[in-house]
């Protein structure tokens, strides 16, 4: 059973690049056609994508964060990781990883989140 | 950019049928998903595709789309079913979620 845990810096200060990593368990990143997701939620509000991949293609990325997002993988350690640019509060959120079934299946496997809070 | 609208809030009494409609443009040509997240915890997707129930979902969770607007139904609503609910569709290659709608069980 593919679990996913995420990990990063609890504080990232103004204008500084957040850091995360999820990485994949039960299962490899490297088989199927999944798509590998981080999706964001400020508390008590809604979720907001903010990209994925696909490990045969290039990545997708809401177009709001486009500028500022970079998501990449580390095959070797079955984990992938989201940097964002010029954080400020308002990238205050529980972030998720997220494994997506292709074919318009929907994110069926997903971490329990990891909350970071962008202050000085 | 395309965008899904959900109501905020929706109350249903035990037992009754509760509807929870996530609009958008010409959403019925495009697949749209439906996730449950409960207080605390991730969220969970509860149907794929436009209407498929994935493994372990109660049967009495089931959804339409078509025209401009996607519709959750749990009939039969039962107290566990009190939480968030959450369409998302794809537009191009990104994906969109609703606003989210807080389902009340009364």
């Amino acid at each position: 059973q593919v679990q996913l845990q995420e990990a990063g810096p609890g504080l990232v200060k103004p204008s500084q690049t957040l850091s995360l990593t999820c990485t994949v368990s039960g299962g490899s990143i490297s088989s199927g056609t999944y798509y590998w997701n981080w999706v964001r939620q400020p508390a008590g509000k809604g979720l907001e994508w903010i990209g994925n991949f696909q490990i045969t293609g290039t990545p997708n990325f809401n177009p709001s964060l486009k500028s500022r997002v970079t998501i990449s993988v580390d095959r070797s350690k079955n984990q992938f990781s989201l940097k964002l640019t010029s954080v400020t509060a308002a990238d205050t959120a529980l972030y998720y990883c997220a494994r997506a079934m292709p074919n318009y299946y929907g994110m069926d496997v997903w971490g329990q989140g990891t909350t970071v809070t962008v202050s000085s | 950019s395309y965008e899904l609208t959900q109501p905020p809030s929706v109350s249903v009494s035990p037992g009754q049928t509760a509807s929870i409609t996530c609009s958008g443009d010409k959403l019925g040509d495009k697949y749209a998903c439906w996730y449950q997240q409960k207080a605390g915890q991730s969220p969970v997707v509860v149907i794929s595709q436009d209407n498929k129930r994935p493994s372990g979902i109660p049967e009495r969770f089931s959804a339409s789309n078509s025209g401009n607007t996607a519709t959750l139904t749990i009939t039969g609503t039962q107290a566990v079913d009190e939480a968030d609910y959450y369409c998302q569709a794809w537009d191009s290659y990104t994906v969109i979620f609703g606003g989210g709608t807080k389902l009340t069980v009364l």
